[in-house]
């Protein structure tokens, strides 16, 4: 079981904005930053949002981050289909280890 | 471009030791903290390693600590796992991955990955 705490899915149809929670404690998403990263079947992750709301170049602007106390939250607006794929929320935590949330597989219906 | 070639997996014995290597290009590695991250088949990612640009800060997960080595050749422009006492559990693909920092620690600023590598643990 993750320390960062995700839903293990969500779903939405094109078009919808759609939101998947990362839950954690003060000593990971409390008192550090949230990255989000998107993985598609049979690939490898890619970073998706950093430092809580930060947007890599190439990322559209669809996606947004952000982070209130121990938890964090990843929007996607205007949803597309090329968008179904699983979401994982990160943190560093004080004991100086990196952790991932458990995932939030996200289908577009 | 940018590229994280990881190898070395494969089928190997409880008890066994297991050693992958990440060799990269497109970019010079000693600007850069470097981390170890797996998945278990159909399961989530789970940090395994990192270790700082000049080797000097390192660090594991707690299900591997004691087990595993991180280590790091920025001449040969590779990063290496070594794991000994390999248990079922760390049946995964192994992501080798490039962090954008040069200091270990603080952050989980990942990018890119490499294709992984698979190691499976099975008698």
């Amino acid at each position: 079981q993750s320390v960062l705490t995700q839903p293990p899915s969500a779903s939405g149809t094109p078009g919808q904005r759609v939101t998947i929670s990362c839950s954690g404690s003060s000593s990971n998403i409390g008192g550090n930053y949230v990255y989000w990263y998107q993985q598609f079947p049979g690939t490898a992750p890619k970073l998706l949002i950093y430092r809580n709301n930060q947007r890599p170049s190439g990322v559209p602007d669809r996606f947004s981050g952000s982070k209130s106390g121990t938890s964090a939250s990843l929007a996607i607006s205007g949803l597309r289909s090329e968008d179904e794929a699983d979401y994982y929320c990160a943190a560093w935590d004080d004991g100086l280890s990196a952790l991932f949330g458990g995932g939030t597989k996200l289908t577009v219906l | 471009e940018v590229q994280l070639v990881a190898s070395g997996g494969g089928l190997v014995q409880p008890g066994r030791s297991l050693r992958l290597s990440c060799v990269v290009s497109g970019f010079t590695l000693d600007d850069h903290a470097m981390h170890w991250v797996r998945q278990a088949p159909g399961k989530g990612l789970e940090w395994v390693s990192g270790i700082s640009w000049n080797s000097a800060t390192i660090g594991y997960a707690d299900s591997v600590k004691g087990r595993f080595t991180i280590s790091r050749d920025n001449a040969k422009n590779s990063l290496y796992l070594q794991m000994n006492a390999l248990r079922t559990e760390d049946t995964a693909l192994y992501y080798c991955a490039r962090d954008r920092l040069s200091n270990y620690g603080g952050a989980v600023l990942f990018d890119p990955w490499g294709q992984g590598t698979l190691v499976t643990v099975s008698s």
